[in-house]
């Protein structure tokens, strides 16, 4: 019964490459939602994605930052040309849908460094 | 978007006594609060939540209790164990949706 899986764990990226941080939801789960969170800073949500759609974006940055959650397969959050500010602790949810659809199970998360 | 507001940042109890957190929001909208426990270098953990129907909740030692006229609520855990040390955040839902605001979190000390 795995919870919900990131990876890779650990990201190190130089200033200007690209970020791709995966996520498997809970089995029997349809909805995800990334949060970003920042040291000794609560989590920021960002986005929320059903399988194949885009529900709720308005927490992601206008530009480099995007999200996809396809048919088959895990859940990816793409960074393009990262900057030092993009370094923070990036967790996945996921949650079942219908009435408990409120319900949040977040995985380990992805610590992103950007050096 | 919503505030959340967290008091206390940080708490200190010892063993056996309470710890009481609160949270206040501004959303009218919301009806969802979940309350959600990070030990260091993990993911945040669901321990309990409440919804706008009902006025509070207890599972064991942790109980949560919702004032909607006044926008706050509250985390209490009776009778601390050293293993309930941890970063505690509240969360609420924002315009009606499935998005979670957090709280900044409250760092929970029990020692021995």
């Amino acid at each position: 019964n795995a919870g919900v899986m990131q990876n890779p764990r650990h990201l190190v990226r130089r200033r200007g490459q690209e970020a791709r941080l995966r996520c498997s939801p809970m089995k029997g789960h349809s909805h995800v939602y990334w949060y970003r969170q920042l040291p000794e800073e609560g989590l920021k949500f960002m986005v929320y994605l059903q399988k194949e759609n885009i529900i709720d974006e308005s927490g992601m940055p206008k530009e480099r930052f995007s999200a996809e959650f396809p048919k088959e397969g895990p859940s990816i959050l793409r960074i393009q040309q990262v900057v030092r500010g993009d370094s923070a602790a990036y967790f996945c949810a996921s949650s079942p849908g219908g009435t408990y659809a409120y319900e949040q199970y977040f995985g380990p998360g992805t610590r992103l460094t950007v050096t | 978007g919503e505030n959340v507001e967290q008091h206390p940042s940080t708490l200190s109890v010892q063993e056996g006594d309470s710890a009481v957190i609160k949270c206040t929001y501004s959303d009218s909208a919301s009806n969802y609060f979940p309350w959600y426990k990070q030990e260091l270098g993990k993911g945040p953990q669901l321990i309990i939540d409440i919804r706008s129907n009902v006025g509070e909740k207890k599972d064991q030692r942790i109980a949560v209790t919702l004032n909607k006229t006044a926008k706050h609520f509250s985390l209490h855990i009776t009778e601390t164990q050293p293993e309930d040390s941890a970063v505690y955040f509240c969360a609420a839902t924002e315009n009606s949706g499935y998005a979670l605001n957090f709280g900044k979190g409250t760092s929970l000390l029990v020692t021995p």
